[in-house]
């Protein structure tokens, strides 16, 4: 297991457009978050989930954005309706609460959106 | 709700000096991590160091330690033998049962 993965790098689309997102953790880690990030400012929080189960979604992630994670694993990330807003590098993020490793986030490359 | 707050947007440091992060947090836990993570330019963003608060000792990794005051719910970062390499943007984390908090990050520069 190399680290946290995540497809595509880079992603341009037209506004109005739907994207998703793929998210690949750390193969032991039960849990997995996803932020946005612009230039220049810190991550910003958007969901996150613990196994299978989406236990916190920010008061910022509109009704455009949804997030899964169907069998605990791997997990996606869609906006519908894309605006030029939603431009942002979309970075995904894993740690355990199980008794091997620590408690920090792993974070993958992360996803650069463009909408144009 | 938690909030970290980073009150250095820049900083910059000559090489092989020492340098100081400065990071606070609001929290009404007493159970909880913090972290400083580094993202250089472009790229993967990767822990630096990270402190329990149930402890006491501040944590050292090599050339980076922190200095956590707990009851002024402080949290800095000291860099000592500056490298060109440790120019990159550092955030101040906070993890408690909810998630990762993260501040807005501070820019170090490090002159050669």
């Amino acid at each position: 297991d190399t680290g946290v993965s995540q497809d595509p790098r880079h992603k341009i689309t037209k506004r109005g457009q739907n994207v998703t997102f793929r998210c690949d953790p750390i193969s032991e880690h039960n849990r997995l978050y996803w932020y946005r990030q612009t230039l220049g400012q810190g991550p910003e929080f958007l969901t996150y989930f613990q196994n299978e189960a989406q236990l916190e979604k920010s008061r910022l992630l509109s009704d455009r954005f949804s997030a899964e994670r169907p069998k605990g694993s791997f997990s996606t990330l869609e906006i519908q309706r894309t605006e030029q807003g939603d431009s942002a590098m979309y970075l995904c993020a894993s740690s355990s609460t199980l008794g091997t490793g620590g408690p920090e986030a792993f974070f993958g490359q992360g996803t650069r959106l463009t909408v144009v | 709700a938690q909030t970290v707050t980073q009150s250095q947007p820049e900083m910059s440091v000559q090489e092989a000096e020492t340098v100081t992060l400065s990071c606070t947090y609001d929290t009404s836990e007493s159970d909880y991590y913090l972290f400083w993570y580094k993202q250089p330019p472009s790229r993967q963003m990767i822990l630096v160091i990270r402190q329990e608060a149930y402890k006491q000792q501040n944590a050292t990794e090599n050339r980076f330690s922190v200095n956590f005051q707990k009851a002024a719910k402080s949290f800095s970062l000291k860099i000592s033998d500056s490298q060109l390499g440790d120019a990159a943007m550092y955030f101040c984390a906070y993890r408690s049962a909810f998630g990762v908090v993260f501040g807005t990050g501070t820019l170090l520069a490090v002159q050669p």
